[in-house]
C-alpha cells in the first residue's frame, strides 16, 4: 500500500533555533516527493520538489534531502523564525507528473520566543 | 499575476443535499487538481483536469464528479452530501505534462460543513 509517514507529529522549538522533520514513504513507482508548509486556514504553498535523481534542494532556509535508497527524506528548517509556525507536508508522486499524489498527515511545528 | 481563486470560501448545507465549488486558476495554467483535507485523513487526492480531461482520479466514490471548462477554469460538485464529507476542498493549479511534475499552486480553499 501506498504510504507516507511524518514524524514527528508535532514539534515546539525556540526562535532561532534549527529543527528537522522526517518523511519515510512506501510509494512505488517513486515519481518524485515535495514539500509543502501550510498555514492555519490557509492552502499548502510548495517549498521543493525533488525528483530521484535529486538528493538535496534549497529554497531559503529550507533545505529538504532525499535518499531514494532508503525512501526517507527530511526537510530542514535552519535559524527558525515565527513565522515558520505551520504544518509542514511530505507528499510523494507514484507517477510522472503531479498525479496521483500520496500525502504524509504533516509535521505540525510551533516557533516561540 | 493573480493567484488560484476558490469560492465560495465557507458554506453550509444539510445531508442529502448537493454542492458546487468553483476554482479559477493561475492564468496559463491548464491543469487543475482538487484535494479533501480532513483533521482525520489529512490531504487526500480528489481529480486532476487538463483540457476539460479528467486526467487522473482518486479513491472517492461517485458522489464526487468534477468539470474543467474551456477557459480552464474548473468546478467540483457533490452529491448527496454526508457528514463525512465535511472538510477543506483545496484546488490546486500548474502547467502540466505527463512527464515532469511542475510546481502546484493552491487557492485558499471552500471549508464545506454538512449538518
Amino acid at each position: 500500500k501506498n504510504q507516507v509517514e511524518q514524524s514527528p507529529q508535532s514539534l515546539i522549538i525556540l526562535e532561532g533555533k534549527n529543527c528537522t522533520l522526517q518523511c519515510n514513504y512506501t510509494v512505488s513507482p517513486f515519481s518524485n516527493l515535495r514539500w509543502y508548509k501550510q498555514d492555519t486556514g490557509r492552502g499548502p504553498v510548495s517549498l521543493t520538489i525533488m525528483t530521484f535523481s535529486e538528493n538535496t534542494k534549497s529554497n531559503g532556509r529550507y533545505t529538504a534531502t532525499l535518499d531514494a535508497d532508503t525512501k526517507q527524506s527530511s526537510l530542514h528548517i535552519t535559524a527558525s523564525q515565527l513565522s515558520d509556525s505551520a504544518s509542514y507536508i511530505c507528499v510523494v508522486s507514484a507517477n510522472s507528473g503531479n498525479t496521483p499524489l500520496v500525502f504524509g498527515k504533516g509535521t505540525r511545528l510551533s516557533v516561540i520566543a | 499575476k493573480a493567484g488560484v481563486t476558490q469560492t465560495p470560501r465557507y458554506l453550509i448545507k444539510t445531508r442529502g443535499q448537493q454542492v458546487t465549488l468553483s476554482c479559477s486558476p493561475i492564468s496559463g495554467h491548464r491543469s487543475v487538481s482538487w484535494y479533501q483535507q480532513t483533521p482525520g485523513q489529512g490531504l487526500q487526492f480528489l481529480f486532476e483536469y487538463f483540457s476539460e480531461t479528467q486526467r487522473n482520479k482518486g479513491n472517492f466514490p461517485g458522489r464526487f464528479s468534477g468539470r474543467q471548462f474551456s477557459n480552464s477554469r474548473s468546478e467540483m460538485n457533490v452529491s448527496t452530501l454526508e457528514l463525512g464529507d465535511s472538510a477543506l476542498y483545496l484546488c490546486a493549479s500548474s502547467l502540466w505534462s505527463s512527464g515532469r511534475a511542475y510546481e502546484q499552486f493552491f487557492g485558499p480553499g471552500t471549508r464545506l460543513t454538512v449538518l
